[in-house]
Protein backbone atom coordinates (compact mmCIF):
# COMPACT_ATOMS: atom_id res chain seq x y z
CA UNK A 1 0.00 0.00 0.00
CA UNK A 2 1.56 3.66 -0.85
CA UNK A 3 2.00 5.31 2.02
CA UNK A 4 3.28 8.97 2.74
CA UNK A 5 4.57 10.23 6.36
CA UNK A 6 5.60 13.74 6.91
CA UNK A 7 7.36 14.92 10.29
CA UNK A 8 7.10 16.94 12.29
CA UNK A 9 3.86 17.29 12.72
CA UNK A 10 3.87 21.14 13.80
CA UNK A 11 6.97 23.28 14.10
CA UNK A 12 7.44 26.74 15.16
CA UNK A 13 10.42 28.88 13.93
CA UNK A 14 11.11 32.48 15.08
CA UNK A 15 11.58 34.60 11.47
CA UNK A 16 15.11 34.06 9.54
CA UNK A 17 15.29 30.56 11.37
CA UNK A 18 15.57 27.92 8.55
CA UNK A 19 14.70 24.25 8.73
CA UNK A 20 13.35 21.42 6.98
CA UNK A 21 10.45 19.71 6.52
CA UNK A 22 10.73 15.78 6.06
CA UNK A 23 8.47 13.51 3.35
CA UNK A 24 8.88 9.81 3.66
CA UNK A 25 6.99 7.56 1.32
CA UNK A 26 6.28 4.13 0.04
CA UNK A 27 4.94 3.64 -3.43
CA UNK A 28 4.91 1.06 -6.00
CA UNK A 29 6.46 3.03 -8.79
CA UNK A 30 7.10 6.98 -7.85
CA UNK A 31 5.57 8.75 -11.13
CA UNK A 32 5.51 12.35 -8.94
CA UNK A 33 5.97 14.11 -5.40
CA UNK A 34 4.32 16.99 -4.84
CA UNK A 35 4.48 19.60 -2.48
CA UNK A 36 0.83 22.12 -1.59
CA UNK A 37 0.84 24.34 0.94
CA UNK A 38 -2.86 24.81 2.79
CA UNK A 39 -4.02 28.05 4.83
CA UNK A 40 -6.27 27.54 7.07
CA UNK A 41 -10.89 26.74 5.94
CA UNK A 42 -8.69 27.41 1.87
CA UNK A 43 -7.75 24.67 -0.94
CA UNK A 44 -4.44 24.13 -1.33
CA UNK A 45 -1.91 25.87 -3.37
CA UNK A 46 0.35 24.02 -5.78
CA UNK A 47 4.32 24.42 -4.93
CA UNK A 48 6.32 21.65 -6.78
CA UNK A 49 6.65 18.44 -8.71
CA UNK A 50 9.23 16.36 -8.45
CA UNK A 51 9.68 13.06 -10.89
CA UNK A 52 13.15 11.47 -9.70
CA UNK A 53 16.10 11.38 -7.53
CA UNK A 54 18.42 14.16 -6.74
CA UNK A 55 16.06 16.54 -8.63
CA UNK A 56 15.35 20.13 -7.32
CA UNK A 57 13.10 22.97 -7.17
CA UNK A 58 13.07 26.23 -5.55
CA UNK A 59 11.00 28.79 -5.47
CA UNK A 60 11.64 31.88 -3.07
CA UNK A 61 12.85 30.99 0.17
CA UNK A 62 11.49 27.37 -0.87
CA UNK A 63 13.84 24.15 -1.76
CA UNK A 64 12.29 21.03 -2.13
CA UNK A 65 14.97 17.60 -2.46
CA UNK A 66 13.51 14.55 -3.51
CA UNK A 67 15.74 11.04 -3.08
CA UNK A 68 14.28 7.56 -3.77
CA UNK A 69 12.57 7.30 -0.08
CA UNK A 70 12.28 10.91 1.07
CA UNK A 71 11.90 14.62 0.20
CA UNK A 72 12.59 17.58 1.90
CA UNK A 73 11.24 20.68 1.75
CA UNK A 74 14.16 23.40 3.18
CA UNK A 75 12.88 26.51 4.28
CA UNK A 76 15.54 29.74 4.18
CA UNK A 77 15.05 32.75 6.60
CA UNK A 78 11.87 32.75 6.90
CA UNK A 79 9.14 35.17 7.27
CA UNK A 80 5.41 35.43 9.21
CA UNK A 81 3.83 35.08 5.97
CA UNK A 82 4.87 31.14 5.21
CA UNK A 83 3.18 30.00 8.12
CA UNK A 84 0.84 27.36 6.73
CA UNK A 85 0.25 23.90 6.69
CA UNK A 86 2.75 21.75 3.95
CA UNK A 87 1.35 18.77 2.78
CA UNK A 88 3.21 16.22 0.52
CA UNK A 89 2.09 13.74 -1.96
CA UNK A 90 3.15 10.86 -4.37
CA UNK A 91 1.21 9.90 -7.43
CA UNK A 92 1.99 6.32 -8.03
CA UNK A 93 -1.20 4.90 -9.67
CA UNK A 94 -2.84 5.08 -12.82
CA UNK A 95 -6.23 4.32 -13.12
CA UNK A 96 -8.09 5.49 -16.24
CA UNK A 97 -5.47 7.92 -17.52
CA UNK A 98 -6.02 9.79 -14.38
CA UNK A 99 -3.41 9.56 -11.34
CA UNK A 100 -4.62 9.75 -7.99
CA UNK A 101 -2.65 11.29 -5.10
CA UNK A 102 -1.94 10.20 -1.71
CA UNK A 103 -1.44 12.77 0.55
CA UNK A 104 0.50 12.77 4.31
CA UNK A 105 -0.58 14.35 7.33
CA UNK A 106 0.44 17.82 6.77
CA UNK A 107 3.22 19.84 8.61
CA UNK A 108 1.52 23.03 10.53
CA UNK A 109 4.12 25.57 10.52
CA UNK A 110 4.10 28.81 12.32
CA UNK A 111 6.95 31.69 12.14
CA UNK A 112 6.79 33.83 15.21
CA UNK A 113 7.58 37.49 14.51
CA UNK B 1 -2.69 29.81 -15.56
CA UNK B 2 -4.78 26.61 -13.61
CA UNK B 3 -7.06 28.71 -11.49
CA UNK B 4 -10.19 26.21 -10.36
CA UNK B 5 -13.24 28.17 -8.42
CA UNK B 6 -15.73 26.45 -6.04
CA UNK B 7 -19.47 27.57 -5.18
CA UNK B 8 -20.62 27.61 -2.39
CA UNK B 9 -17.60 28.68 -0.61
CA UNK B 10 -19.86 27.89 2.37
CA UNK B 11 -23.60 26.17 2.84
CA UNK B 12 -25.97 25.02 5.41
CA UNK B 13 -28.73 22.67 4.90
CA UNK B 14 -31.30 20.65 6.94
CA UNK B 15 -30.80 16.89 7.58
CA UNK B 16 -32.27 15.01 4.68
CA UNK B 17 -32.08 17.34 1.76
CA UNK B 18 -29.55 17.60 -0.55
CA UNK B 19 -26.75 20.22 -1.95
CA UNK B 20 -24.95 20.20 -4.97
CA UNK B 21 -21.50 22.03 -4.87
CA UNK B 22 -19.62 22.98 -8.60
CA UNK B 23 -16.24 23.26 -9.64
CA UNK B 24 -14.90 25.17 -12.59
CA UNK B 25 -11.96 25.24 -14.15
CA UNK B 26 -11.23 28.57 -15.40
CA UNK B 27 -8.46 29.13 -17.38
CA UNK B 28 -7.90 25.41 -18.82
CA UNK B 29 -9.95 22.64 -19.62
CA UNK B 30 -9.72 20.11 -17.14
CA UNK B 31 -10.14 16.28 -18.65
CA UNK B 32 -10.04 14.97 -15.01
CA UNK B 33 -11.68 16.41 -11.82
CA UNK B 34 -10.90 15.24 -8.34
CA UNK B 35 -13.34 15.39 -5.44
CA UNK B 36 -11.65 15.65 -1.61
CA UNK B 37 -13.21 15.33 1.51
CA UNK B 38 -11.32 16.93 4.96
CA UNK B 39 -11.73 17.32 8.13
CA UNK B 40 -10.33 19.46 10.77
CA UNK B 41 -7.05 19.15 11.41
CA UNK B 42 -6.62 16.19 9.30
CA UNK B 43 -5.47 15.75 5.39
CA UNK B 44 -7.15 15.59 2.06
CA UNK B 45 -9.28 12.25 1.45
CA UNK B 46 -9.89 11.35 -2.09
CA UNK B 47 -13.41 10.49 -2.48
CA UNK B 48 -13.87 10.26 -6.79
CA UNK B 49 -12.01 10.60 -9.66
CA UNK B 50 -14.40 11.73 -12.80
CA UNK B 51 -13.29 11.79 -16.64
CA UNK B 52 -14.98 14.58 -18.77
CA UNK B 53 -18.24 12.69 -19.99
CA UNK B 54 -17.60 9.23 -18.21
CA UNK B 55 -18.66 8.14 -14.82
CA UNK B 56 -16.73 8.85 -12.00
CA UNK B 57 -14.69 6.18 -10.26
CA UNK B 58 -14.95 6.04 -5.97
CA UNK B 59 -12.73 5.05 -3.80
CA UNK B 60 -13.60 2.34 -1.46
CA UNK B 61 -15.79 2.98 1.09
CA UNK B 62 -17.44 6.02 -0.97
CA UNK B 63 -21.43 5.41 -1.18
CA UNK B 64 -21.97 6.80 -4.69
CA UNK B 65 -25.53 7.09 -4.13
CA UNK B 66 -24.82 9.52 -1.97
CA UNK B 67 -22.15 11.66 -3.15
CA UNK B 68 -23.41 12.21 -6.94
CA UNK B 69 -20.68 13.49 -9.25
CA UNK B 70 -20.96 14.81 -12.86
CA UNK B 71 -18.51 15.95 -15.07
CA UNK B 72 -20.47 17.42 -18.31
CA UNK B 73 -17.94 19.35 -19.67
CA UNK B 74 -14.01 20.13 -19.56
CA UNK B 75 -14.81 23.09 -17.52
CA UNK B 76 -17.23 21.92 -14.84
CA UNK B 77 -17.99 19.60 -12.14
CA UNK B 78 -20.67 18.98 -9.61
CA UNK B 79 -20.96 16.77 -6.53
CA UNK B 80 -24.34 16.08 -5.17
CA UNK B 81 -24.85 15.17 -1.55
CA UNK B 82 -27.87 13.34 -1.25
CA UNK B 83 -30.08 13.05 2.21
CA UNK B 84 -27.39 15.02 4.01
CA UNK B 85 -27.32 13.90 7.23
CA UNK B 86 -24.75 15.68 9.95
CA UNK B 87 -22.08 13.39 9.36
CA UNK B 88 -21.60 14.23 5.89
CA UNK B 89 -20.50 18.03 7.24
CA UNK B 90 -16.91 18.58 6.07
CA UNK B 91 -14.97 20.56 3.75
CA UNK B 92 -14.70 19.34 0.26
CA UNK B 93 -12.31 20.01 -2.40
CA UNK B 94 -12.00 19.64 -5.46
CA UNK B 95 -9.01 19.49 -7.83
CA UNK B 96 -8.47 19.69 -11.73
CA UNK B 97 -6.02 17.96 -14.08
CA UNK B 98 -5.49 19.30 -17.67
CA UNK B 99 -4.74 16.03 -19.85
CA UNK B 100 -1.52 14.89 -20.03
CA UNK B 101 -0.55 16.76 -16.84
CA UNK B 102 0.17 15.05 -13.61
CA UNK B 103 -0.36 18.06 -10.82
CA UNK B 104 -3.27 18.98 -10.08
CA UNK B 105 -4.69 22.01 -9.11
CA UNK B 106 -7.56 23.02 -5.80
CA UNK B 107 -10.19 24.73 -5.74
CA UNK B 108 -10.62 26.84 -2.67
CA UNK B 109 -12.85 24.23 -1.16
CA UNK B 110 -16.65 24.58 0.02
CA UNK B 111 -17.51 24.24 3.89
CA UNK B 112 -20.65 22.24 4.32
CA UNK B 113 -22.66 22.05 7.35
CA UNK B 114 -25.95 19.87 8.02
CA UNK B 115 -28.01 20.54 10.88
Amino acid sequence: EDQVTQSPEALRLQEGESSSLNCSYTVSGLRGLFWYRQDPGKGPEFLFTLYSAGEEKEKERLKATLTKKESFLHITAPKPEDSATYLCAVQATIIQGAQKLVFGQGTRLTINP
Amino acid sequence: GAVVSQHPSWVICKSGTSVKIECRSLDFQATTMFWYRQFPKQSLMLMATSNEGSKATYEQGVEKDKFLINHASLTLSTLTVTSAHPEDSSFYICSASRQGAREQYFGPGTRLTVT
